[in-house]
């Protein structure tokens, strides 16, 4: 099982569309938890921390669930300019690391 | 203020050449970052440095990668004898120091492998 694993992509979605992305982990000692943007052939870029109170910046929610080893991001009322590429990253205990997913791609149709 | 920067931003080299790929981190930034990133991957974790010393670094592939901080703001990732496989997008990210700091990462060097 890789350590980290998201939904595969694409999703294409109509503006207006809520949509939520499922990310797993496997390293049950994980602590730090993030999701990433990435456009295309540009680099990653912080869109969110994820706390375990789960936590909301305007219309995107992220969640985690430490007994189920998940973390999730819901994107409401999604807008054109939210096409992307959505990474999740984690890092271990006491670890600098970033171990991040493959990344589930995002159109979001007129 | 400015962020991350890494030059060049493209580099085609032939197979076992050598080649340097340079970051400059966020100004007071002490933990700078190294991953690699493949087409359809997300990034792979390389090298970490806090300061002069690299902390970790464990995600170096083999001998022929290496990276140098010895000032403890810019840094060098080294690669000896190419190879095609190591043909990648190699990210560079620093953070203030601290395990919960986000890595802010720079646009990356193309690199290719003829």
């Amino acid at each position: 099982r890789k350590e980290v694993e998201q939904d595969p992509g694409p999703f294409n979605v109509p503006e207006g569309a809520t949509v939520a992305f499922n990310c797993t982990y496997s390293n049950s000692a994980s602590q730090s938890f993030f999701w990433y943007r990435q456009d295309c052939r540009k680099e990653p870029k912080l869109l969110m921390s994820v706390y375990s109170s789960g936590n909301e910046d305007g219309r995107f929610t992220a969640q985690l669930n430490r007994a189920s080893q998940y973390i999730s991001l819901l994107i409401r009322d999604s807008k054109l300019s939210d096409s992307a590429t959505y990474l999740c990253a984690v890092n271990g205990a006491g670890s600098y690391q970033l171990t991040f997913g493959k990344g589930t791609k995002l159109s979001v149709i007129p | 203020g400015a962020g991350v920067s890494q030059t060049p931003s493209n580099k085609v080299t032939e197979k076992g050449k050598y080649v340097e790929l340079r970051c400059d981190p966020i100004s007071g930034h002490t933990a700078l970052y190294w991953y690699r990133q493949s087409l359809g991957q997300g990034p792979e974790f390389l090298i970490y440095f806090q300061g002069t010393g690299a902390a970790d670094d464990s995600g170096l592939p083999n001998d022929r990668f290496f990276a140098v901080r010895p000032e403890g703001s810019v840094s060098t990732l080294k690669i000896q004898r190419t190879e095609r496989g190591d043909s990648a997008v190699y990210l560079c990210a620093s953070s203030l120091g601290s395990l919960q700091d986000t890595q802010y990462f720079g646009p990356g060097t193309r690199l290719t492998v003829l």
